[in-house]
């Protein structure tokens, strides 16, 4: 089954605690992206790799990290989380020709 | 910057109809749809790649006006499945391969 898949689901965690959230796809997408929702905001694009190697900033990068060393994982990393980065997280994949994005199911994560 | 959706939230009774703006101030080349049920992921509906195109997905269809740089989604004769906040997603050049996200729209649907 084609599908995007997060890990945690769900994280609660404490201020400066370093995290990391994982992301794999299985549809050999290029096109991979971190996407954070709050409400009344939509979706905010935090980073996207176009491929291996190849990682860019979105609309809110500050705090975070990604890397791309495969090109089916994205693993999204908060080295110092801070209380304003409790949001819920989204993972998506999409090819570069096809261009609809897959979602994962969404990261609840929770900083105090 | 992000595209504008207005409105912000409508409800409808099964049957009706609705429309659902989306307005960038940046020249766009695509726009796309997606549509978030409540606690899930959000799902992909539409793109539309070339100003004038207009596309269909059950009795969900789409616009694209590439010099007023504005789409709209029609809901027509609407069921209580389409319950739910659609989010336009529009690319630009100026961009760069981001896809930039509206605010969305929440839509419920009544019987």
């Amino acid at each position: 089954e084609a599908q995007v898949t997060q890990n945690p689901r769900y994280l609660i965690t404490v201020t400066g605690k370093k995290l990391t959230v994982t992301c794999s796809q299985n549809m050999n997408h290029e096109y991979m992206s971190w996407y954070r929702q709050d409400p009344g905001l939509g979706l905010r694009q935090i980073y996207y790799s176009m491929n291996v190697e190849v990682t860019d900033k979105g609309d809110v990068p500050e705090g975070y990290k990604v890397s791309r060393k495969e090109k089916r994982n994205f693993p999204l990393i908060l080295e110092s989380p801070s209380p304003n980065q409790t949001s819920l997280y989204f993972c998506a994949s999409s090819s570069t020709v096809e261009k609809e994005q897959y979602f994962g199911p969404g990261t609840r994560l929770t900083v105090t | 910057q992000q595209p504008v959706q207005s409105p912000q939230a409508v409800i409808l009774r099964e049957g009706e109809d609705a429309v659902i703006n989306c307005s960038s101030s940046k020249a766009l080349y695509s726009v796309h749809w997606y549509r978030q049920k409540h606690g899930e992921a959000p799902v992909f509906l539409m793109i539309l790649l070339k100003g004038g195109e207009q596309k269909g997905h059950d009795k969900i269809s789409a616009s694209f006006n590439e010099k007023k740089q504005q789409s709209s989604l029609y809901l027509t004769a609407s069921q209580l499945s389409y319950s739910g906040t659609y989010f336009c997603g529009t690319e630009s050049r100026a961009a760069g391969n981001k896809l930039t996200f509206g605010g969305g729209t929440r839509v419920l649907v009544k019987p």
